[in-house]
């Protein structure tokens, strides 16, 4: 049962456009979500996060839209930069309950020269 | 700067072996994570512990146990190491503060022969 879902296993924009990741969760006890980038061989690097009682976040390029009523996230990157090509993973706690973190399958972001 | 470190970046072990991956955090967080990535699985969340001596199974718990005896260590035993247990392993650790995320180390990349 997947409970965090990323249906796009990949994604490719050219340099300076948009790019939009999208996710979908089914658990209505999450109220706190996150996305995270990775590259080949390392750890993933905290992105950006929304609590569930905001609808949108930004944070430079970054900003993460909450639709709570349809149970989906997005990331918004723009404009994008070839620097941004990495897979991004988007992930949801209930702060509630125990804090844990769960992931969905990610998405890997080319962005074009 | 907060830390998660992981003891080894690369292990080879063979089928059958027991095996310990050995994450360290330095930031006094309750929460410590272990996860396995796999292309087109995503993070798929193996144990979590919320405090010492605490556990919870996550979503893929066979074949795995844990051990955390002190706050900022937390470890991942494979009882008896397969073949499908190849893959990269991330340790992550958060604290229950409102928008604190979680910090990953850099990955083991185990591959059971």
């Amino acid at each position: 049962d997947q409970q965090v879902k990323q249906n796009s296993p990949s994604l490719s924009v050219q340099e300076g456009r948009i790019s939009i990741l999208n996710c979908d969760y089914t658990n209505s006890m999450f109220d706190y979500f996150l996305w995270y980038k990775k590259y080949p061989a390392e750890g993933p690097t905290f992105l950006i996060s929304i609590s569930s009682i905001k609808d949108k976040n930004e944070d430079g390029r970054f900003t993460v839209f909450l639709n709570k009523s349809a149970k989906h996230l997005s990331l918004h990157i723009v404009p994008s930069q070839p620097g941004d090509s990495a897979v991004y993973f988007c992930a949801a706690s209930a702060r509630s309950n125990t804090g844990k973190l769960i992931f969905g399958q990610g998405t890997t972001l080319q962005v074009k020269p | 700067d907060v830390k998660v470190t992981q003891s080894s970046r690369y292990l080879v072990k063979r089928t059958g072996e027991k095996v310990f991956l050995e994450c360290v955090q330095d930031m006094d967080h309750e929460n410590m994570f272990w996860y396995r990535q796999d292309p087109g699985l995503g993070l798929r969340l193996i144990y979590f512990s919320y405090d010492v001596k605490m556990k919870e199974k996550g979503d893929i718990p066979e074949g795995y146990s844990v051990s955390r005896e002190k706050k900022e260590r937390f470890s991942l035993i494979l009882e008896s190491a397969s073949t499908n247990q190849t893959s990269m392993y991330l340790c992550a650790s958060s604290s229950w503060t409102e928008g604190t995320e979680a910090f990953f180390g850099q990955g083991t990349r185990l591959t059971v022969v």
